[in-house]
């Protein structure tokens, strides 16, 4: 089974309004991390925001933020305020284990290309 | 946070040959670690950089095919031996910092 599943290929949004891009995630372990990652046609990968496991409070970062249910095992990411230059593929990652330990490698989804229109 | 930087940020080189890559953090970090992304796919593990020892390779990835330096904390080296067409992907260079994890620009690598 996908540790990391991203269940739309391509989105659109209109500039200055919200998106949620959707991640769900496969895993027994009970300490874990998640991430997301915006890459541009330019290939960098931008860390964006990070949710412990273990964290009380869903993650914020700006205009970025991410929608933690614990329960049902989804990490989705919210861009409010949509801006031509978040046009990029987002790509949700997860690392099992605590941060620190041995599990140090991070498991990738497909990734979801997000257009912002004008 | 940590600033990674890769040299080159591109190249196109010839089957049967050699490029080495250079990855650079602005800080000591524990970890380091170097990532492939095909064309059109996701990133995959390659290996994990260990200073002072040989690296960590994962399941399909082996060294004599990409060889890997690490002399001290803030540097690393990634070598494509023997390149094919195949290997023609984005390699990323990427590092810890706290609980999050930075990625260098990449280094886009075309073999003809």
């Amino acid at each position: 089974a996908q540790k990391i599943t991203q269940t739309q290929p391509g989105m659109f949004v209109q500039e200055k309004e919200a998106v949620t891009l959707d991640c769900t995630y496969d895993t027994s372990d009970p300490s874990y991390g998640l991430f997301w990652y915006k890459q541009p046609s330019s290939g960098e990968m931008i860390f964006l925001i990070y949710q412990g496991s273990y964290d009380q409070q869903n993650a914020t970062e700006g205009r970025y933020s991410l929608n933690f249910q614990k329960a049902r095992k989804s990490a989705n990411l919210v861009i409010s305020a949509s801006q031509l230059g978040d046009s990029a593929m987002y790509f949700c990652a997860m690392r099992e284990g605590r941060s620190g330990g041995s599990n140090y490698k991070l498991t990738f989804g497909k990734g979801t290309l997000l257009t912002v229109n004008p | 946070s940590a600033v990674i930087s890769q040299k080159p940020s591109r190249d196109i080189c010839q089957r049967g040959t050699s490029l080495t890559i250079q990855c650079q953090v602005d800080s000591q970090v524990t970890m380091m670690f170097w990532y492939r992304q095909q064309p059109g796919q996701s990133l995959t593990l390659i290996a994990t950089a260990n200073q002072g020892s040989e690296a960590t390779y994962e399941s399909g990835f082996v060294i004599d095919k990409f060889p890997i330096s690490r002399p001290n904390l803030t540097f690393s080296t990634l070598t494509v031996s023997n390149m094919s067409p195949e290997d023609s992907s984005i390699y990323l260079c990427s590092a810890t910092h706290d609980r999050e994890q930075y990625f260098g620009p990449g280094t886009r690598l075309t073999v003809t």
